[in-house]
């Protein structure tokens, strides 16, 4: 039973405009929450996190909104670059090391 | 420049062999994870260790195995590989101070036929 799940499988953006990245869990014992870039042939790379006593987080062009309440959080990036084409990965953790994946967002950034 | 490495980076194997499948991080980081990522299901953990001599099961654990005799390695290993053990591996790290941060490897390809 998958625990984080991302229902969009992809999304497609132009140059300069805004990517929205959704992400919901199930676990209400999830406290901290992390995106993942992953491109094609490499492994995952950490981009941003949040922990659960937060509701916003901000690393330049990348921005993420928790709402715990509906067990839901996003992923905003502004602007999409054509470098930010990759696979999105949502994680959440309950404070024991161990990450709960979703199954991907894929993201086409068009010129 | 410290870094994580896996090998082989492709492999294919027959149904019924053992492989084992390579994991060595220069980071001195305690922690170390071994994923498989399927399409549609994301990353799914296998195993995990919190220092050496230390190792525990994941959520996806039949099959496999894993032992942590230094810092450095974790290799995982298919006692007798199945078409369904057919997947991309990656095995990551990460510091105890940043648990939740984890460096992953650049993955192996495992072929089972």
């Amino acid at each position: 039973d998958q625990q984080v799940k991302q229902n969009s499988p992809s999304l497609s953006v132009q140059e300069g405009r805004i990517s929205i990245l959704n992400c919901d869990y199930t676990n209400s014992m999830f406290d901290y929450f992390l995106w993942y870039k992953k491109y094609p042939a490499e492994g995952p790379t950490f981009l941003i996190s949040i922990s659960s006593i937060k509701d916003k987080n901000e690393d330049g062009r990348f921005t993420v909104f928790l709402n715990k309440s509906a067990k839901h959080l996003s992923l905003h990036i502004v602007p999409s670059q054509p470098g930010d084409s990759a696979v999105y990965f949502c994680a959440a953790t309950a404070n024991d090391y161990k990450l709960s994946f979703g199954a991907g967002t894929t993201v086409t950034v068009r010129a | 420049d410290a870094e994580i490495t896996q090998s082989p980076r492709h492999k294919i194997t027959e149904t019924g062999r053992q492989v084992t499948l390579a994991c060595h991080q220069t980071w001195n980081h305690n922690n170390m994870f071994w994923y498989r990522q399927d399409l549609g299901h994301g990353l799914r953990l296998i195993h995990y260790s919190y220092g050496v001599q230390d190792t525990n099961k994941g959520e996806v654990s039949d099959g496999y195995s894993v032992s942590r005799s230094n810092t450095e390695d974790l290799p995982l290993t298919l006692e007798s590989a199945a078409s369904s053990q057919t997947s991309v591996y990656f095995c990551a790290s990460s510091e105890s101070n940043r648990p939740y941060e984890q460096f992953f490897g650049p993955g192996t390809r495992l072929t089972v036929l």
